[in-house]
């Protein structure tokens, strides 16, 4: 596709359940973030993957949260027994390889744990 | 460690004036310094980046930065604001000399024009 494609758009799920968000970056795109957006907390960092190198998970707020990027494209983020506090958007970019790249963000996912 | 401070949630002007959204940093090294807008329901787009060189960055839509080392500072200006640019804006750091490391935003600023 032209751009980061994020699906679903939104999705609410009841507490306790496990979710998965996922994210199609541009084509050729080597490196993949997820960010989570709340309310009055700006852009939190989450997980970062940079080609065949390792990902910088130092951003996960749990071990409830998780991610994979399988053939260095497509990236699954999971979230295991959900909370409250989960509730947010959840966003992915991607960049072309290189530190200076600016990143394509996609539309997001809007989760709500009820 | 790299952080963003954007010292203002809101920041309100009145359409015709210029604006400023102000922007510190911090890295170890020298930074790689973005911002970046987040219009009302549209994803976030990319405005401007300092590198290295000129201090002063221009971008899209009219906007420039001026990159201050010994600030560390970043702040982003247009000489004129527009009703249309009322929208989230975000600043963002990464350590030119720290390696693989994520790209780490501030916490955002709200832009409010004025008609």
């Amino acid at each position: 596709g032209a751009g980061v494609s994020q699906s679903p758009s939104n999705k609410v799920t009841e507490k306790g359940k496990d979710v998965e968000l996922r994210c199609d970056p541009i084509s050729g795109h080597t490196a993949l973030y997820w960010y989570r957006q709340s309310l009055g907390q700006g852009l939190e960092f989450l997980i970062y993957f940079q080609g065949n190198s390792a990902p910088d998970k130092s951003g996960l707020p749990s071990d409830r949260f998780s991610a994979e990027r399988t053939g260095g494209s497509v990236s699954t983020l999971t979230i295991q027994r959900t909370q409250q506090e989960d509730s947010a958007v959840y966003l992915c970019a991607s960049s072309t390889q290189g530190f200076n790249e600016k990143l394509f963000f996609g539309s997001g996912t809007q989760l709500s744990v009820l | 460690a790299q952080s963003v401070a954007q010292p203002e949630d809101q920041v309100n002007v009145a359409e015709g004036n210029p604006l400023t959204v102000k922007c510190t940093y911090s890295v170890s090294g020298n930074p790689y310094l973005f911002w970046y807008v987040q219009y009302p329901n549209r994803g976030l787009q990319f405005l401007l980046k300092y590198i290295t060189g000129d201090n002063l960055v221009k971008g899209s839509y009219g906007f420039e930065a001026e990159f201050n080392k010994s600030q560390t500072s970043f702040h982003l200006k247009k000489p004129s604001a527009l009703v249309s640019d009322s929208a989230l804006y975000f600043c963002a750091v990464r350590d030119k000399t720290a390696g693989n490391t994520p790209l780490v935003f501030g916490k955002g600023t709200r832009l409010s024009v004025i008609a």
